[in-house]
């Protein structure tokens, strides 16, 4: 497709589980963000890919939380041992950068996340 | 730290009304600077960004360096502006980093 892609769309996990997440950025956009998006607590950063390396991974709440990517293309945010408080709404996002200049960053539709 | 801090959590108008969202960075050279706006069940998205000076669906956003803010302008607005409205600046490190958001409610 054109757009980011992120799967799956709803993901429901029991406390202590494991989730991984996917993202599928625009072919060719070599800039990845993954934030989260909370009720009432707007859009939260946790970590940005240049290539496949990660310049930026003070937004990780925790070290239950992990990212990684491959291929300078397809991203998974890893977490582990799921809280209650991890429920959120996960955004992925993917721009083409020009030397160190931002060009319109393109979201997905993002995963909902419930740990019950 | 680099820093976008948007003050409203909620603002509420009515239509015909002007409105105004505050957005101020923190100061780094000559920051890119957005706004991105999520409509009711849809993604997130650009709505204009400061270097193009473009009027989008009647919105302007002016930089000034002094204050360094980037609000977020209409003269009149619509019920279809509700939405949830987003400022966001380019890092030094190529990322991009966002304020926390103004949920925008326009009345009938």
């Amino acid at each position: 497709g054109a757009g980011v892609s992120q799967s799956p769309s709803n993901k429901v996990t029991e406390k202590g589980k494991d989730v991984e997440l996917r993202c599928d950025p625009i072919s060719g956009h070599t800039a990845l963000y993954w934030y989260r998006q909370s009720l009432g607590q707007g859009l939260e950063f946790l970590i940005y890919f240049q290539g496949n390396s990660a310049p930026d991974k003070s937004g990780l709440p925790s070290d239950r939380f992990s990212a990684e990517r491959t291929g300078g293309s397809v991203s998974t945010l890893t977490i582990q041992r799921t809280q209650q408080e991890d429920s959120a709404v996960y955004l992925c996002a993917s721009s083409l950068m020009t030397g160190r200049r931002n060009t319109e960053a393109f979201f997905g539709q993002g995963t909902r996340l419930t740990v019950v | 730290a680099q820093r976008v801090t948007q003050p409203e959590k909620l603002l509420s108008v009515f239509k015909g009304a002007p409105v105004e969202l505050k957005c101020n960075y923190s100061y780094s050279g000559s920051p890119e600077l957005f706004w991105y706006v999520q409509y009711s069940r849809q993604r997130l998205q650009l709505l204009l960004r400061h270097i193009s000076r473009e009027s989008i669906k009647g919105f302007t956003a002016d930089l000034n360096k002094g204050e360094t803010s980037f609000h977020l302008k209409k003269p009149f607005a619509q019920e279809e502006d509700s939405a949830m409205y987003y400022c966001a600046r380019g890092g030094s490190q190529g990322n991009l980093i966002f304020g926390k958001g103004t949920k925008l409610s326009v009345k009938p």
